[in-house]
């Protein structure tokens, strides 16, 4: 059954650094998300994008964030400049069809990001 | 701005039984409300997607249910698993997330 992956599992990085999480979605899918989730609390929308920009994001998804679709299958989470707050579990999203509500969301097994 | 509630926090029944989970969200206008599963340090498992038009979606021993009028979503688990044994979340609109019912089924 097609999954979403996403690479590295667990990164550990330092305050003011940048990190670059990467995520394969399913490959017919059209729409790609990010969410977060600080341990111990809600998981967190981030972003949404479809066509090759984004479709939505939250306050969270501040200008230190950054998406790109650099090919025809990686979706990547730029972080420029990590704070200790940063710290999550990042989930990677993908979903199919033509309406982005319409659709199941199928989740990668995310990427946990240590600031120190 | 869309606040999502699950409760109870934590749910610890015997195998065999049946169980609802309940949600609750402020503003009923949504797109779509699903549920997840999340096993621990795991991603999230769809279980159930309902569309702002439905009412209730069905998948083997789940059913969810949706009363965008009284904000309310329950999710029914019938003949309950220690396999079931996770965290089950809601989502409105894929934006708005609960905190999640930790759901133990001892056998």
């Amino acid at each position: 059954e097609p999954e979403v992956t996403q690479t590295p599992s667990h990164q550990v990085t330092q305050m003011g650094q940048e990190v670059i999480l990467r995520c394969v979605p399913i490959s017919n899918h059209l729409y790609f998300y990010w969410y977060r989730q600080i341990l111990g609390q809600k998981v967190e929308f981030l972003v949404s994008f479809y066509n090759n920009e984004i479709s939505e994001k939250s306050e969270i998804f501040d200008d230190q964030f950054s998406v790109e679709r650099p090919d025809g299958s990686n979706f990547t989470l730029k972080i420029r400049s990590t704070k200790l707050e940063d710290s999550a579990m990042y989930f990677c999203a993908s979903s199919g069809g033509s309406t982005q509500y319409q659709e199941t969301q199928y989740f990668g097994p995310g990427t946990r990001l240590l600031v120190l | 701005k869309q606040e999502v509630t699950q409760i109870p926090a934590a749910l610890s029944v015997p195998e065999g039984e049946n169980l609802v989970l309940n949600c609750s969200f402020t503003d009923s206008a949504i797109y779509n409300l699903q549920w997840f599963r999340q096993d621990p340090g795991k991603g999230l498992t769809s279980l159930l997607l309902i569309q702002s038009s439905q009412r209730e979606q069905t998948s083997g021993r789940l059913n969810a249910s949706l009363d965008k009028s009284s904000g309310r979503s329950t999710l029914y688990i019938a003949a309950s698993q220690p396999g079931d044994s996770a965290t089950y979340l809601c989502a409105v609109s894929q934006f708005y997330f609960g905190t999640g019912t930790s759901l133990t089924v001892i056998p």
